[in-house]
């Protein structure tokens, strides 16, 4: 089975403050993926990166930054936490192969920005 | 740009029920169609993907259906359990790959 992992369940951070989230999949999965989830908005993608050190903009990059250094791991970066950042982040992965491959979904980390 | 809508946002059935959840999206041209199931707090899970030149997809109670030219898919629980409560998203993969787009949910209760 797939497993994707991320570094927290719950984070609370202060305005202003660096944050890290961390994932972690362990199926050798050339593509990784960020998203956030918000009431009424649903599942919105900031990143994701298809091999090593490369990385696209989804739909709300604004305010993140990604880093894949590993194939196994996927960082998203808030350089400066605001409290519209506040949500849940969730990250993913797949296999290379657009069309027939499911994305898999980590459990999630509920982060609040005071 | 795709948009991915399923109606009702909520939904309660007793237990032993069949039930249909509905999803629609308006770009046709779609690599697939993808459902995922998310209980409260946690991340999602994958249930069933159809690719776009399926029409279903099952497994066990659970049966996907995909219509492209009306921009429909459907998700048939059969007998419905306590423990199928929980969200019903639906995503799509469209054009260029990668990116899915996602529906708000059908939050499901099913009661005793």
């Amino acid at each position: 089975d797939v497993k994707v992992t991320q570094s927290s369940r719950y984070l609370v951070k202060r305005t202003g403050e660096k944050v890290f989230l961390e994932c972690v999949q362990d199926m050798d999965h050339e593509n990784m993926f960020w998203y956030r989830q918000d009431p009424g908005l649903g599942l919105r993608l900031i990143y994701f990166s298809y091999d090593v050190k490369m990385k696209e903009k989804g739909d709300i990059p604004e305010g993140y930054s990604v880093s894949r250094e590993k194939k196994e791991r996927f960082s998203l970066i808030l350089e400066s936490a605001s409290t519209n950042q506040t949500s849940m982040y969730l990250c993913a992965s797949r296999r290379r192969l657009a069309g027939d491959n499911e994305q898999f979904f980590g459990p999630g980390t509920r982060l609040t920005v005071l | 740009k795709q948009e991915v809508t399923q109606i009702p946002a909520a939904l309660s059935v007793p237990e032993g029920e069949n039930l249909v959840l509905n999803c629609s999206f308006t770009d046709s041209a779609i690599y697939n169609l993808q459902w995922f199931r998310q209980d409260p707090g946690k991340g999602l899970t994958s249930l069933l993907l159809i690719q776009s030149s399926q029409r279903e997809q099952t497994s066990g109670r659970l049966n996907a259906s995909l219509d492209k030219s009306s921009g429909r898919s459907t998700l048939y629980i059969a007998a419905s359990q306590p423990g199928d409560s929980a969200t019903y998203l639906c995503a799509s993969e469209g054009g260029g790959g990668n990116k899915l787009t996602f529906g708000t949910g059908t939050q499901l209760k099913v009661e005793l």
